[in-house]
């Protein structure tokens, strides 16, 4: 079975573009969550979607949304960059809309590289 | 305002020996704990948790102990392998923040052959 698959996997943007990032959750997850992972800080929660509606949102700007598709895939769009949002962005499925244990999947990671 | 506090960057230890990996937090409503390791270039993979009702957890070579009146968890690994090498997120759950993980910083954990 596939597991969370995220892309790009690395991009450069220079300063004030737009972003749009990509998310397939594994199969039959209906949770998708988004995490920023600046470099030396853990995960920073940024959005939560489970069945196409939002659950939760992190401390983040208006420049930062998402949404979630009839097939459980999501995008995560950030406007106007600025250097700050250079990060590893982390997509998470789950089968439930809340954490127990352990059961949130990481992908790999989008490398953002803002200039 | 770090709710979760790993505050030792990095710990090497002998092949063999026990890794002791420390986590510090201040919100009290928090109900479970995870563990989890994460590899370069890939995504964080869950290791062990806890529920906040227990006071250990132990699964294979991970165990993991879990103090609420001092607001502390640390993760045990025994016997430690080289394999092990990588960065330990603590992180945490509840306490109003529903379906989402607050993490701590990270330890990154060296194990010498």
């Amino acid at each position: 079975d596939a597991g969370v698959t995220q892309s790009p996997t690395h991009l450069i943007k220079t300063r004030g573009q737009h972003v749009t990032l990509r998310c397939s959750p594994i199969s039959g997850h209906k949770s998708v969550s988004w995490y920023q992972q600046v470099l030396g800080q853990g995960p920073q929660f940024i959005f939560q979607y489970y069945e196409k509606e939002e659950r939760g949102r992190g401390n983040f700007p208006d420049r930062f949304s998402a949404r979630q598709f009839p097939n459980y895939s999501s995008e995560l769009n950030v406007n106007a960059l600025l250097l700050g949002d250079s990060a590893l962005y982390l997509c998470a499925s789950s089968s439930r809309p809340t954490i127990v244990t352990g059961e949130l999947f990481f992908g790999e990671g989008s490398r953002l590289t803002v200039l | 305002d770090q709710q979760v506090k790993q505050n030792s960057p990095s710990l090497s230890v002998q092949e063999g020996r026990i890794s002791i990996l420390n986590c510090d937090y201040t919100n009290s409503m928090f109900d479970y704990f995870l563990w989890y390791k994460k590899y370069p270039a890939e995504g964080p993979t869950f290791l062990i948790s806890i529920s906040s009702i227990k006071d250990k957890n132990e699964d294979g070579r991970f165990t993991v102990f879990l103090n609420k009146s001092a607001k502390h968890l640390s993760l045990h690994i025994v016997p430690s392998q080289p394999g092990d090498s990588a960065v330990y997120f603590c992180a945490a759950s509840g306490g109003g923040s529903q379906g989402n993980l607050i993490f701590g910083k990270g330890t990154k954990l060296s194990v010498k052959p």
